[in-house]
């Protein structure tokens, strides 16, 4: 079964210091993987995804994400954060061999202080 | 290009009755999905349509069900609603459902069970 994994509820960082938002996944068949933004009543943004190539993935507003085949891990990090940055991150995961559903993980909300 | 539109945007309602809620995708999309987004269940996938045709659907009764139309617009309707169906309904996009294309989300409706 496919799954997703965020185990932080929370990170706090100081703005201007780089961030990490930790994901792990877990798929039977190759794995396609994103991140998604959400802030206070607003849908999902989309920031970026992995399908395949480059394990370093360049998406939205800065941030970007290393896919690591070995650790099953798809972190999403920026090198510089900004207060801007708060708000709730998804990530998602869908497996190529079993449909097209997005698997999200439970969401890690994002705290940048000034 | 507009984004994904969904209404109404807030609704409420009363134990047995049903509700409908609609969603237009972006313009030249063909697949929409559906999600339920509750604070202890997070993001569940609803299903998903294509063509007129449902392709895939998540672990849900069959009250909720959904329709898609010529024009890619979808509706899902939800029969004898019961409390825990308090949810934000999240609407998504893409071009098809091939399994590596984001999917954009529209701002939900926020559906309360009284």
């Amino acid at each position: 079964a496919q799954s997703v994994a965020q185990p932080e509820d929370q990170v706090n960082v100081a703005e201007g210091n780089p961030l990490t938002v930790k994901c792990t996944y877990s798929v039977s068949g190759n794995p396609y993987l994103f991140w998604y933004v959400q802030y206070p009543n607003r849908g999902l943004q989309f920031l970026l995804k992995y399908i395949t190539g480059d394990n370093l993935v360049k998406g939205s507003y800065g941030f970007e994400a290393e896919f690591n085949k070995s650790q099953t891990s798809f972190h999403l990090k920026k090198p510089s954060a900004l207060v801007s940055d708060s708000a709730l991150y998804f990530c998602a995961v869908r497996d190529g061999q079993a449909g097209t559903a997005l698997i999200f993980g439970k969401g890690t909300t994002l705290s940048v202080s000034s | 290009k507009a984004g994904v539109t969904q209404t109404p945007r807030y609704l409420i309602k009363t134990r047995g009755q049903q509700v409908t809620l609609s969603c237009s995708p972006i313009s030249g999309h063909r697949s929409v999905s559906w999600y339920q987004q509750t604070p202890g269940q997070g993001l569940q996938f609803l299903f998903e349509y294509f063509s007129e045709t449902q392709r895939n659907k998540g672990n849900f009764p069959g009250r909720f069900s959904g329709r898609q139309f010529s024009n890619s617009r979808s509706e899902m309707n939800v029969s004898t609603l019961e409390l825990g169906d308090s949810a934000l309904y999240l609407c998504a996009s893409s071009l098809d459902p091939t399994s590596y294309n984001e999917q954009f989300f529209g701002p939900g409706t926020r559906l309360t069970v009284l």
